[in-house]
């Protein structure tokens, strides 16, 4: 299995709405990933877990909490989001231990009304 | 923190001909330089990368080259066809990917028929 899964892949919430992102895989891979993408622009880092504990949070408003409860599975808690937050949320994972090549789930749409 | 400008943010090549997408990078402690293509709707796929203990690397009709005094990497597209046509990242990191990437702003590839 060499697929990085993303549920919902797509998402609509209110702003006073609470939702959660999910992200799986079964590579063996230590290290995981959220990245944003707007429109017409690159993936830009919010969170990385490495060996399950967050190692990088890139100054992501509290509104979006990270959790790690395994190996596999990566989460991302959604509450009273702005508009401007609505993006493409890409998960990725990579074996982690300067091995390189990031493994990109599709994406959950994500829009806020 | 690292920074990773791309150009062109547009190239248009005649199918056949060949496309050259230029990046810098701005952290001297980066060590690992990836390319990824990004259709339409769909994940960012690796396609290429290299270390900084190497200047070139090729796959086929793709290849990179690393200039590390001047931090300077380029991908080099030859016998461009037309599912060559895609937005392509270029990205950096230090710690050779495992803390995640920092992108380019993309380069969209038009292949002219």
């Amino acid at each position: 299995d060499t697929e990085v899964t993303q549920t919902p892949k797509h998402l609509v919430m209110g702003m006073t709405n609470k939702k959660s992102l999910k992200c799986e895989q079964h590579m063996g891979h230590r290290a995981m990933y959220w990245y944003k993408q707007k429109a017409k622009k690159p993936p830009e880092l919010m969170f990385v877990y490495s060996y399950e504990k967050l190692s990088i949070n890139e100054s992501v408003p509290s509104r979006f909490s990270p959790e790690c409860p395994n190996s596999s599975l990566l989460n991302l808690h959604l509450h009273a989001l702005q508009p401007e937050d609505s993006a493409l949320y890409l998960c990725a994972s990579s074996h982690g231990q300067d091995t390189g090549e990031l493994f990109f789930g599709e994406g959950s749409r994500l829009t806020v009304l | 923190g690292e920074n990773v400008e791309q150009h062109p943010s547009t190239l248009s090549v005649q199918e056949g001909d060949s496309a050259v997408i230029k990046c810098t990078y701005s952290d001297s402690a980066s060590n690992y330089f990836p390319w990824y293509k990004q259709e339409l709707g769909k994940r960012p796929q690796l396609i290429i990368d290299i270390r900084s203990n190497v200047g070139e690397k090729k796959d086929q009709r793709i290849a990179v080259t690393l200039n590390k005094t001047a931090k300077h990497f380029s991908l080099h597209i030859t016998e461009t066809q037309p599912e060559d046509s895609a937005v392509y990242f270029c990205a950096a990191s230090s710690g050779g990917g495992a803390d995640g990437l920092t992108f380019g702003k993309g380069t969209h590839l038009i292949i002219q028929p």
